[in-house]
């Protein structure tokens, strides 16, 4: 089974400045990693995902991510937030078992980031 | 209309009253799930779909029934339900049921139960 733990419930930040959403994954087997966004009033929006290869993955709106597998970390980065960043943050993992088994997605429990003027 | 839709978007019905919440995707997925998104708690997978054949139901009470008709097309069916099944439905496809694939979500469907 896999677990992911967002090691944060909220974080403020000011506009322009850098962020860094955390999170932290176990798991039995290898897998696959997803950062997706939800605005208010609306579903999840994926912004990013690794697969396999560069450890570091680039997403949309600028946010990037990167692979740690020996500290079994996905921690989520922009280097300069807007306004309309301010969402729900979501980290999730689909475990990697060869062929074509089902790859089901297991969430954290969120990271409101909230980006003030 | 392009994604993943879900109506309605606000549901509020009593204990005893039945209802169904739909949900359609109009991006030639095959598979299909229905997750429950509750304050302060991870998204909790319900129910699994590939091709019309229910693939998961994940420990979730009868009064909780699933139909999909065909790929493009998610039922919830509600009765009897209990106020803390009060919560956001999020209704999500993905292109086939392996590994690795994104899976986009519709809005959600807002549920209160009074």
């Amino acid at each position: 089974a896999q677990s992911v733990t967002q090691l944060d419930s909220q974080v403020p930040v000011f506009e322009e400045a850098p962020v860094e959403l955390r999170c932290n994954y176990s798991s039995s087997v290898s897998v696959y990693l997803f950062w997706y966004v939800q605005y208010p009033n609306q579903g999840l929006q994926l912004l990013l995902k690794y697969l396999s290869g560069s450890t570091l993955v680039k997403g949309i709106n600028g946010f990037e991510a990167e692979f740690n597998k020996s500290q079994t970390s996905f921690h989520l980065r922009k280097p300069s937030v807007h306004i309309s960043d301010t969402a729900e943050y979501f980290c999730a993992v689909s475990p990697y078992a060869g062929g074509t088994s089902y790859g089901k997605l297991t969430f954290g429990q969120g990271t409101i980031l909230t980006v003030h003027p | 209309e392009t994604g993943v839709t879900q109506t309605p978007r606000h549901l509020v019905m009593g204990m005893t009253n039945k209802k169904s919440l739909k949900c359609e995707q109009h991006l030639g997925h095959n598979a299909m799930y229905w997750y429950k998104q509750s304050a302060k708690k991870p998204l909790e997978l319900m129910f699994v779909y590939s091709l019309e054949e229910r693939v998961e139901n994940n420990s979730v009470p009868s009064r909780f029934s699933p139909e999909c008709p065909n790929s493009s097309h998610l039922f919830l069916h509600l009765h009897t339900l209990q106020p803390e099944d009060s919560a956001l439905y999020l209704c999500a496809s993905s292109l086939t049921l392996g590994q690795g694939y994104e899976q986009y979500f519709g809005p959600g469907t807002r549920l209160t139960v009074t």
